[in-house]
């Protein structure tokens, strides 16, 4: 079965810095990626996903991901963090004919003054 | 459009009682999903549903019924609420079961049991 895993649960970078969160994923045939963000005391929120039409799949709030197909990636970028940044973000993968979506355990992004 | 609703916000029962969790969604979606989160361990998925009148298990369905009479509502019941059962519970939708859709998320039912 399809699977992600993210690396480091705890993320904490200043305003202002590059903000790197990484996701691997596994499975046996291609899959679809997908970034999602939750603020405190909501729901989770779509980032960006990939669906296969392009690597680099820009999304919202200029964050950006690439698909790496040789290295079973798919970080999910910012060149500056901002305040607002602050939250959970949640890998998640799906694959074809199969209704289960995977989530990784999350990683809980602080941002510095 | 109102999204993905859930009702209650938050809920506390005792051990052995019974509730259901509403979930409507107003998108016409095909799909319909409930998630539980915990600390640690992301999102996973208890039970879906790909239309009306039909549904189907997920990875932790253990102690959760549910069904789906109308596109829009698919209520998650607790038959005899576990402690294991604390909680936040996502509803989710989506438009098909095809995987290059996205789920858009409800807010979430905080579940306490004591």
């Amino acid at each position: 079965a399809q699977s992600v895993t993210q690396l480091g649960s705890h993320v904490s970078v200043s305003e202002g810095a590059l903000v790197l969160l990484r996701c691997n994923y596994s499975s046996s045939v291609p899959p679809y990626l997908f970034w999602y963000v939750q603020y405190p005391n909501q729901g989770l929120q779509l980032l960006l996903k990939y669906t296969s039409a392009a690597t680099l799949v820009k999304g919202i709030n200029g964050f950006e991901a690439e698909f790496k197909k040789s290295e079973t990636s798919f970080h999910l970028t910012k060149p500056s963090a901002h305040m607002s940044d602050a939250a959970e973000y949640f890998c998640a993968v799906r694959v074809a004919n199969n209704n289960d979506m995977r989530f990784g355990a999350g990683t809980r992004l602080t941002v510095k003054p | 459009n109102a999204g993905v609703t859930q009702t209650p916000k938050f809920q506390v029962l005792k051990t052995g009682q019974s509730m259901t969790l509403q979930c409507a969604q107003d998108m016409n979606h095909e799909y319909m999903s409930w998630y539980r989160q915990d600390p640690g361990m992301g999102l996973r998925l208890i039970h879906y549903s790909v239309g009306a009148g039909i549904t189907d298990q997920g990875e932790v369905p253990n102690g959760y019924n549910v069904s789906r009479s109308t596109t829009e509502d698919f209520p998650l019941r607790l038959l005899s609420a576990a402690p294991s059962q604390t909680s936040v519970y996502f509803c989710a939708s989506s438009y098909s079961r095809q995987p290059t859709y996205e789920q858009y998320f409800g807010p979430g039912t905080r579940l306490t049991v004591t």
